[in-house]
């Protein structure tokens, strides 16, 4: 079974500050990674996936994240924050079976709550 | 398209009465997901169904909790008698087999006193 851990439960920034949301996680397969965001009160909303190819992966709102396979990370970046990227962020896996086609099955981790201050 | 729709958006109920939530995916898609969402656990995946036949519900908590997906636009859970520790967020989701992005809904907010 695959598991994944978000490092930091909260994050306090500055605007325009850079950040840095860490996630690890554990799987005897190989496996498919997204970050979704959460903003209070509503659903959750896909910021970035990585499937294959480049490691670098970048999203919406400015967004990227790094597959890094030998230390099972994925961890999501931004280079200036704004006030409206207050929200709670997770980060999620999905096995790959064999065939390359996934189960579809998402595991998240806890969540990081990301407060950016004026 | 509107989206996963989901209803009622918050739900207040006593102890021992049944609550049935709703959940309308988006048209196309044969995935569909339960999740509950609490302070405590975080996000647990409850139940999921591919094109309307229950594949994994595992996560079910137990018997109290059921779910159903009659057809490819609707699907119910279910909590028959509720407790106060199932107070949460309810979300549905659904995907495409073709893409791996599963899109949520907003999500029933659940009060049980």
């Amino acid at each position: 079974a695959q598991s994944v851990t978000q490092l930091d439960s909260q994050v306090p920034v500055f605007e325009e500050a850079p950040v840095e949301l860490r996630c690890n996680y554990s799987s005897s397969v190989s496996v498919y990674l997204f970050w979704y965001v959460q903003y209070p009160n509503q659903g959750l909303q896909l910021l970035l996936k990585y499937l294959s190819g480049s490691t670098l992966v970048k999203g919406i709102n400015g967004f990227e994240a790094e597959f890094n396979k030998s230390q099972t990370s994925f961890h999501l970046r931004k280079p200036s924050v704004h006030i409206s990227d207050t929200a709670e962020y997770f980060c999620a896996v999905s096995v790959n079976n064999a065939g390359g086609t996934s189960y579809g099955k998402l595991t998240f981790g806890q969540g990081t709550i990301l407060t950016v201050h004026p | 398209d509107a989206g996963v729709i989901q209803s009622p958006r918050h739900e207040v109920t006593e102890m021992g009465q049944e609550v049935t939530l709703r959940c309308k995916p988006i048209s196309g898609h044969d995935y569909l997901f339960w999740y509950r969402q609490t302070m405590m656990r975080g996000l647990e995946l409850l139940i999921y169904f591919n094109n309307n036949v229950p594949i994994d519900d595992s996560g079910m908590p137990e018997d109290r909790f059921s779910a159903k997906m009659p057809n490819a636009s609707f699907s119910t859970l279910k909590i028959q008698p509720s407790e106060p520790r199932d107070s949460a967020v309810y979300f549905c989701a659904s995907r495409y087999s073709g893409d791996n992005e599963q899109f949520f809904g907003p999500g029933t907010r659940l009060t049980v006193l």
